[in-house]
């Protein structure tokens, strides 16, 4: 059964607290992105990665860090520096990232909450 | 600024009537333009992408028509069924020469069919 995965779907934290958020893909997908949904607004994206033990920040990278170890995997760990971390967080990925013409492939989503 | 709005922000209909969604955008350079569905609590799929060179795509029920010169796009849906009921994302692909791509999101036109 291929695709992505995503976990936990609901995670709860204290403020100040490191979380990471799960992703893994068996797709063999090159690329793959981290997106963070806030109500009423579009995607926004966090990090992406087109190769393993590369990564390059998107639009919102403040506060968040990746890795990239495997093809199949992009962990994301949302930080205490981050000032906003609830949200919904998609994962996604496409078979490659220079040919715009993919389509991103998206996960089931982790909604976070911070207290 | 790149941009791409979208339609109305919510809309609701009964079962079996049609409807359109918009979406206008000011990105550029426009590569292609993409729609996807996004059902409560889980991650896009997509439904079509189109680049400038065609006007209408069709995927069964979904019909999205793009007209590059009033940087217009519409989604018809034909004999609404409860399924459809989710979130409709415009999301328009900008490239710039010799760099990557860069995918701008619309906020969505949340659709809520009724029986």
């Amino acid at each position: 059964d291929g695709g992505i995965t995503q976990s936990p779907k609901y995670l709860f934290r204290k403020e100040g607290q490191n979380v990471t958020l799960s992703c893994e893909q068996n797709l063999n997908h090159d690329a793959m992105y981290w997106y963070r949904q806030d109500p009423g607004q579009g995607l926004r994206l966090i990090y992406y990665s087109q190769i393993v033990n590369d990564f390059q920040k998107g639009d919102i990278a403040e506060g968040y860090s990746v890795s990239r170890e495997k093809k199949e995997s992009f962990p994301l760990t949302v930080t205490s520096a981050q000032k906003n971390p609830t949200a919904f967080y998609l994962c996604a990925s496409s078979p490659k990232d220079r040919d715009f013409f993919y389509e991103q492939y998206f996960g089931p989503g982790t909604r976070l909450t911070v207290t | 600024k790149n941009q791409v709005e979208q339609s109305p922000q919510s809309l609701i209909i009964l079962e079996g009537k049609n409807c359109t969604l918009q979406c206008n955008y000011t990105v550029s350079p426009f590569s292609n333009l993409r729609w996807y569905k996004q059902d409560t609590g889980r991650g896009p799929v997509s439904l079509t992408i189109m680049t400038f060179s065609e006007n209408t795509k069709s995927n069964g029920r979904y019909t999205a028509t793009l007209d590059a010169d009033t940087k217009q796009s519409s989604l018809h849906i034909t004999a609404s069924q409860l399924s459809d009921s989710a979130s409709y994302i415009c999301v328009v692909s900008q490239v710039e020469p010799g760099s990557n791509y860069q995918l701008i999101w619309g906020a969505g036109t949340k659709l809520i069919i009724k029986p």
